[in-house]
């Protein structure tokens, strides 16, 4: 059980607009810790989407974004494609755990 | 060519050990953070440990779940980086995966390529 809370699945037709949320607490990113995505895309490994909140990395459409409020964060796709299916992690830092970086469960999310 | 590339997963059985590398090229990896990453099958992805680079001590962090069985280690030189898994229990089969990552006020960060993994299945 992850401390960054994430829904285990949301879906959405082509075109369409989703939002992914990441909820997490004081001590990590309502204490002003950044957070990041990243997208995993069946059999691959890793990439980071979004870093340090809402800022894309070179070669990241601009369909995807990110944003940050009090003790959440989202990202947001918009123009859906079937090509989005993947599993998305949200990560940040927690000034309680060992290491502190940690990452939500993940979402699955699912073109229809 | 960007190339973080793991190598020596495989089948080891529990309380052995295992030593996990990852060879980086075509990018710079002295300046910055490597981490560990791992994902049980079917399972989402869990933080392992990192290492920071030397021009901030080169010291490690680990996650509660692996600390004081797991290593993380560097050579700057050969551009490799190491995970010395010991003491190894069935829960720790997973695909490793190596990433490099950014500091952030002293703290590991975001990880901003990734390698693209090797399995370590332990079982009897």
């Amino acid at each position: 059980q992850s401390v960054l809370t994430q829904p285990p699945s949301v879906s959405g037709a082509p075109g369409q607009r989703v939002t992914i949320s990441c909820t997490g607490s004081s001590s990590n990113i309502g204490a002003g810790y950044d957070v990041h995505w990243y997208q995993e895309l069946p059999g691959t490994a890793p990439k980071l989407l979004i870093y340090a909140n809402n800022n894309r990395p070179s070669g990241v459409p601009d369909r995807f974004s990110g944003s940050k409020s009090g003790t959440s964060a989202s990202l947001a796709i918009t123009g859906l494609q079937a090509e989005d299916e993947a599993d998305y992690y949200c990560q940040s830092y927690d000034s309680s755990l060992s290491g502190g970086v940690v990452f939500g469960g993940g979402t699955k999310l699912t073109v229809l | 060519e960007v190339q973080l590339v793991e190598s020596g997963g495989g089948l080891v059985q529990p309380g052995r050990s295992l030593r996990v590398s990852c060879r980086v090229s075509g990018v710079s990896f002295a300046d910055y953070v490597m981490n560990w990453v791992r994902q049980a099958p079917g399972k989402g992805l869990e933080w392992v440990g990192c290492i920071r680079s030397k021009a901030y001590g080169g010291t490690t962090e680990y996650a509660a779940s692996v600390k004081g069985r797991f290593t993380i280690s560097r050579d700057d030189s050969k551009s490799i980086a190491y995970l010395q898994v010991n003491s190894l229990k069935t829960e720790d089969t997973a695909v490793y995966y190596c990433s490099r990552g950014r500091i952030r006020d002293g703290y590991c960060s975001y990880m901003d390529l990734w390698g693209k993994g090797t399995t370590v299945t332990v079982s009897s």
